[in-house]
């Protein structure tokens, strides 16, 4: 099967544009998941949807950020505007279901540097 | 505070001996712990996981981790390791509710393997 498909694999910006990351995740999974890693930290929670709603969204840094899932199947993160302290890589992951100890699978990411 | 720690950035081995990547984690309750490594360019593969039951688990590409209660980690081993071993290393623990897959990560091990 194939697996998650992240594009862009890298955009570069400068800071106060906007940029769009797309997710698709594998074909079937209801759970999809944003994660971000910045330079040299841990890899942070952003958010999970549960086919078009979201799950939770606690890790989303600020509203300039806005997930969507139209349909249930891929998704998009938007930020609008980017500031510098946004650039690192950002992974999605999907699963056919949330039981805790299910394996999440992820994208090769998108690194996103702001100018 | 829910948390993973892995306290070395950089380990090195050489091919052909044993290897150990250091966790460790704070969490409420009983944990589920996961190990995915990351090669260049690619993203976040699954190793193995701990869910219950034996406290040694093993996973893929010959790697094992052990779980210890008391001292609340757990280890990344390989009896012999390989230059192809070479990449970074995440630890993570999942937390949250029954219905949701949310992973906290350690900031990463980068694994170096000399021949």
């Amino acid at each position: 099967e194939a697996g998650v498909t992240q594009f862009p694999s890298h955009s570069v910006i400068e800071k106060g544009q906007t940029v769009t990351l797309r997710c698709d995740p594998i074909s079937g999974h209801d759970n999809l998941y944003w994660y971000r890693r910045v330079m040299g930290k841990e890899i942070k929670f952003l958010l999970h949807f549960v086919k078009e709603s979201k799950q939770d969204e606690s890790g989303m840094p600020n509203n300039r950020f806005l997930a969507e899932r139209t349909g249930g199947t891929y998704s998009t993160l938007k930020v609008q505007p980017a500031e510098l302290e946004d650039s690192g890589v950002y992974f999605c992951a999907s699963s056919g279901s949330a039981s805790g100890a299910n394996v999440l699978t992820f994208g090769a990411g998108s690194r996103l540097t702001v100018l | 505070a829910q948390s993973v720690a892995q306290p070395e950035d950089q380990v090195n081995v050489a091919e052909g001996n044993p290897l150990t990547v250091k966790c460790t984690y704070s969490v409420s309750g009983n944990p589920y712990l996961f190990w995915y490594v990351q090669y260049p360019n690619r993203g976040l593969q699954f190793l193995l996981k701990y869910i219950t039951g034996d406290n040694l688990v093993k996973g893929s590409y010959g790697f094992e981790a052990e779980f210890n209660k008391s001292q609340t980690s757990f280890h990344l081993k390989k009896p012999s390791a390989l230059v192809s071993d070479s990449a970074l290393y995440f630890c993570a623990v999942r937390v949250g509710s029954y219905n949701t897959d949310k992973l906290i990560f350690g900031t990463g091990t980068r694994l170096q393997v000399f021949p």
